[in-house]
C-alpha cells in the first residue's frame, strides 16, 4: 500500500509559466513533508520542506503548500526555468520516529519546454 | 569538502554472482541507508544503519546484506544476484537519528545490471 503517492508520472510545463507538482499521503502520522530534486546520473538532492504545524513554505522560487484535512501538499515553481527540468520526489516522515521512516512517492518528471 | 560516494558507478554481472557496492562517506554521520530506486516505484529503503555494528532491515531487504564496521562505510552485498535486482542503487548518510530528512545527503548511484 502506497503511503505517498505521486499520481503524475510526467508533466511538461513552459519556460516562464508556474509548474504545479502535487502529492497525496495517506498515513496520518506523517507530520514532515519534503519535496527532493533529482537529475540524470545524480543523486536526490534535497529541495524544500514543510512541517505539518504550516501550511506554506517559500524558498525564492518554490514554494510549499500543505493542506492536512486534504491529505494533500503541492509544490510550486514560479517562474519555471529550462534547469528545473529533473525528477521531484515527494517525501514524508513522522518526525518523531527514526530517519529510516522517510517513505518517497514514485516521483513527477517535469519537463521546461522552451 | 565532505562528501558521500559510490563504487562501482556502473557494473553488470551474471545471475547467481555475488556483488558488493561501496559507499563512503567523509561527513563521519552515523546514519547509513541504501535505496533502490526503479520505475514505478519511486526509492525504496533496502539496508541502514545508526552507527557502528548496528544494521537494520527496511523495506525491500530480502537478497541484500550490509555490514558496518567503520563510521564511514556501509557496503551493500547481493548475496546471490537475481535478474530482479537490476536497479540503481543509492546510498545516503544523515546526522541523527531524529534527522527529519532534510539533511540526508545521496550519493550519486550505482546502476547495476544482471544478466
Amino acid at each position: 500500500d502506497q503511503q505517498v503517492k505521486q499520481n503524475s508520472p510526467s508533466l511538461s510545463v513552459q519556460e516562464g509559466r508556474i509548474s504545479i507538482l502535487n502529492c497525496d499521503y495517506t498515513n496520518s502520522m506523517f507530520d514532515y513533508f519534503l519535496w527532493y530534486k533529482k537529475y540524470p546520473a545524480e543523486g536526490p538532492t534535497f529541495l524544500i520542506s514543510i512541517s505539518s504545524i504550516k501550511d506554506k513554505n517559500e524558498d525564492g522560487r518554490f514554494t510549499v503548500f500543505l493542506n492536512k484535512s486534504a491529505k494533500h501538499l503541492s509544490l510550486h515553481i514560479v517562474p519555471s526555468q529550462p534547469g528545473d527540468s529533473a525528477v521531484y520526489f515527494c517525501a514524508a516522515i513522522y518526525s518523531g520516529g527514526g530517519a529510516d521512516g522517510l517513505t518517497f512517492g514514485k516521483g513527477t518528471h517535469l519537463i521546461i519546454q522552451p | 569538502d565532505a562528501e558521500i560516494t559510490q563504487s562501482p558507478r556502473h557494473k553488470i554481472t551474471e545471475t547467481g554472482r555475488q556483488v558488493t557496492l561501496a559507499c563512503h562517506q567523509t561527513w563521519n554521520h552515523n546514519n547509513m541507508f541504501w535505496y533502490r530506486q526503479d520505475l514505478g516505484h519511486g526509492l525504496r529503503l533496502i539496508h541502514y544503519s545508526y552507527g557502528v555494528h548496528d544494521t537494520n532491515k527496511g523495506e525491500v531487504s530480502d537478497g541484500y546484506s550490509v555490514s558496518r564496521s567503520n563510521t564511514e562505510d556501509l557496503p551493500l552485498t547481493l548475496e546471490s544476484a537475481a535478474s530482479s535486482q537490476t536497479s540503481v542503487y543509492f546510498c545516503a548518510s544523515s546526522e541523527s537519528p531524529r534527522d527529519s530528512g532534510n539533511t540526508i545527503y545521496f550519493g550519486e548511484g550505482s546502476w547495476l545490471t544482471v544478466v
